[in-house]
């Protein structure tokens, strides 16, 4: 079966820096979304991954290694309003998005 | 975990026909659903939110004639795009709150999309 993982919560301080996991088996593989989702909101689109590598957007980075079957997202310098869920998804051979649960990162003072 | 499921995948269809597009929520109740319209590397745009029994609240500039929306049961809302023209050709994705605890109250799980082409 197709499945994403990605860690349910994680907690950091303001000014840090936070690494967000994605492990992903999927039929097929067409690219990798981040997104951002505050509560009550549309998700918030973040990066893009199709090839490896690192990809670097402000404060936000993201990489993907296909081999391995895993994607992280590297938020720097953390704010406040950087608190949210942010969410992982696969899009397979089909074109149909596979999606995470969801992370939901809190940001402490 | 649970699951969203969207149907059709794909459809392609004939500028000025109507396309229903289903989504469900496999394994909970959710009264609340979402519709939204994906752009590619875009933000997801939300449509409209789709309430269990009531009508639909649409987002400023979506038009509640050309998308309809029906929550007829607490697994299942639909989304009918009438008189379909090639500028509606999009990826549309629903997602369902989860009302039962299996996540946090606010949890949305999302379905795999469906591509709509109009000719």
């Amino acid at each position: 079966g197709q499945n994403i993982d990605q860690p349910t919560e994680m907690t950091a301080t303001e000014g840090a820096i936070v690494q967000i996991n994605c492990t992903y088996q999927t039929s097929g593989f067409n690219g990798l979304f981040w997104y951002q989702q505050h509560a009550g909101e549309a998700p918030t689109f973040l990066s893009y991954n199709v090839l490896d590598g690192l990809e670097e957007k402000g404060r936000f980075s993201s990489f993907l290694s296909r081999s391995k079957g895993y994607s992280y997202l590297l938020l720097k310098e953390l704010q406040m309003k950087d608190s949210a869920s942010y969410l992982c998804a696969v899009m397979d051979s089909n074109y149909q998005l596979i999606w995470g649960a969801g992370t939901k990162l809190i940001i402490k003072p | 975990g649970a699951v969203v499921s969207q149907h059709p995948s794909r459809v392609i269809c004939k500028s000025g026909t109507s396309v229903k597009i289903e989504c469900r929520s496999l394994d909970f109740q959710a009264t609340t659903m979402f519709w939204y319209r994906q752009f590619p590397k875009q933000s997801l745009m939300l449509m409209a939110t789709s309430n269990e029994g009531s009508k639909a609240t649409y987002e400023q500039g979506v038009e509640k004639d050309k998308f309809l929306i029906n929550h007829a049961s607490l697994t299942l809302s639909t989304l009918t795009v009438t008189s379909a023209h090639p500028e509606d050709s999009s990826f549309y994705i629903c997602s369902a709150r989860d009302q039962e605890g299996q996540g946090e109250t606010d949890t949305q799980y999302f379905g795999p999309g469906t591509r709509l082409t109009v000719l």
